[in-house]
């Protein structure tokens, strides 16, 4: 079956505008993951989704990030008034059910902020 | 908060020789999940330690979980170049945090042929 698919794969924008990441999670999957790679860095988490429970948004760094998932499928990553430093690749994971459970990963989307 | 620290941050070996990196934790986790990362790509994950002490091997791969769940390791024997990649732990420490992993900063292993 599809794994799950990220868009855009890349987005080059200019410093204070908004963008918005989709991520596209496997079917089936009730719990979903945004986390933001810096180059040559770790994973930082940013925020999941399980069902239909209230996300987790203790790794949000600042109020403009936010998230929402609808329907208990896609999600859209929104950073608002972007700044350099949230140049990075963002990842998102799906896995059946949060926890215990394989993440299985999307290819990412690189944000560049000039 | 959760803390992991992850140890070494690069590994360089030979062809042929043996590599281990180690994760540790400031808490006692639920559960650990160690994924790899190839240059160029997204993680993928390998394995799952759930059990005090556990062990689990994959051809040579090892993965060791802690006696008292706050720390594990990942070994491989005699490395090939297609073991080159960024090795992350990613522990759960369960209760009010339960489904939220926090990544290691992973260990690069770049293998000389």
């Amino acid at each position: 079956g599809a794994g799950v698919s990220q868009s855009p794969s890349n987005k080059v924008t200019e410093k204070g505008k908004d963008v918005e990441l989709r991520c596209d999670p496997i079917s089936g999957h009730t719990a979903l993951y945004w986390y933001r790679q810096s180059l040559g860095q770790g994973l930082e988490f940013l925020i999941y989704f399980q069902g239909n429970s209230a996300p987790d948004k203790s790794g949000l760094p600042s109020d403009r990030f936010s998230a929402e998932r609808t329907g208990g499928s896609v999600s859209t990553l929104t950073i608002q008034r972007t700044q350099q430093e949230d140049s990075a690749v963002y990842l998102c994971a799906s896995s059946r059910l949060a926890g215990t459970h394989t993440q299985y990963f999307g290819p990412g989307t690189r944000l560049t902020v000039l | 908060g959760q803390q992991v620290m992850q140890i070494p941050q690069y590994q360089h070996v030979q062809e042929g020789e043996d590599f281990t990196t180690y994760c540790n934790s400031s808490t006692t986790l639920s559960n650990i999940q160690w994924y790899k990362q190839r240059p160029g790509g997204h993680p993928v994950f390998l394995i799952q330690l759930v059990k005090s002490g556990e062990v689990k091997k994959q051809k040579r791969l090892t993965f060791q979980f802690g006696e008292a769940k706050k720390n594990s390791s990942l070994h491989i024997t005699a490395t090939q170049t297609t073991d080159v990649g960024t090795y992350f732990c990613a522990a759960n420490a369960g209760g009010t945090s339960y489904g939220k992993l926090t990544f290691g900063q992973g260990t690069i292993l770049t293998v000389h042929p």
